[in-house]
């Protein structure tokens, strides 16, 4: 199967500071990515997706870098905010099928 | 608000009781899917639906069934609950295509069996 991990369990950053959250994959063939935040007691939320024909996407306030060489994925948040505290997973997944594979989560806190 | 209802939100059953839970969407979204989420596991696939009239398991379909009972509506069931089936409970769905903006996903239903 597949196999998406994350490289920190958990998180903590100064509100104000930028946050790096990580995430390793293992299936060279996945050509989608997507980023969820999930807050307690609630279900995932999309933030942010990025195809592998590309190596970075911004939104508002988050960037997503894609490095197809060593299957990584990162998400940047900019200017950290006490609302971005949450798990953070990030999903892969491949042409041949259209299920996601999720990794573990990194838990963000942000310190006040 | 659009989106992905689930109920119920909380429920505590005994073991070998059996129970389902609804899943309803109301974003004309053709795949639905039920995960399950439990510490440093991530979320694990059990079941799902790629389009009405179909069904296929996932990673952990074990002690689990599943019904497409229309586009809106898919709901699991547990036949005979064990406690190894406490966790808490996702449905999701998606274009058929889920390269378009992945899943939306409920609040979940936290399920204690005892």
């Amino acid at each position: 199967g597949e196999s998406v991990g994350l490289h920190l369990p958990t998180l903590s950053v100064q509100e104000g500071d930028n946050s790096i959250i990580n995430c390793a994959y293992s299936n060279s063939a996945s050509d989608y990515f997507i980023w969820y935040k999930q807050e307690s007691g609630k279900g995932p939320q999309f933030i942010i997706d990025i195809r592998s024909n590309m190596d970075k996407r911004q939104g508002q306030r988050v960037t997503v870098l894609l490095n197809k060489t060593v299957k990584h994925l990162s998400l940047q948040i900019a200017a950290t905010q006490p609302g971005d505290s949450a798990v953070y997973f990030c999903a892969e997944n491949s042409n041949t099928g259209n299920q996601f594979y999720f990794g573990t989560g990194t838990s963000l806190t942000v310190i006040p | 608000n659009a989106g992905v209802t689930q109920t119920p939100k909380f429920q505590v059953l005994k073991t070998g009781q059996s129970m389902t839970l609804q899943c309803a969407q109301d974003m004309n979204h053709n795949s639905m899917y039920w995960y399950r989420q439990d510490p440093g596991m991530g979320l694990r696939l059990i079941y799902y639906s790629a389009s009405e009239g179909t069904t296929d398991k996932g990673e952990v379909p074990n002690g689990y069934n599943v019904s497409r009972l229309n586009k809106r509506e898919f709901s699991l069931r547990l036949e005979s609950a064990a406690p190894s089936q406490t966790s808490v409970y996702f449905c999701a769905s998606s274009r058929l295509d889920p390269s378009l903006l992945g899943y939306t996903f409920g609040s979940g239903t936290r399920l204690t069996v005892v």
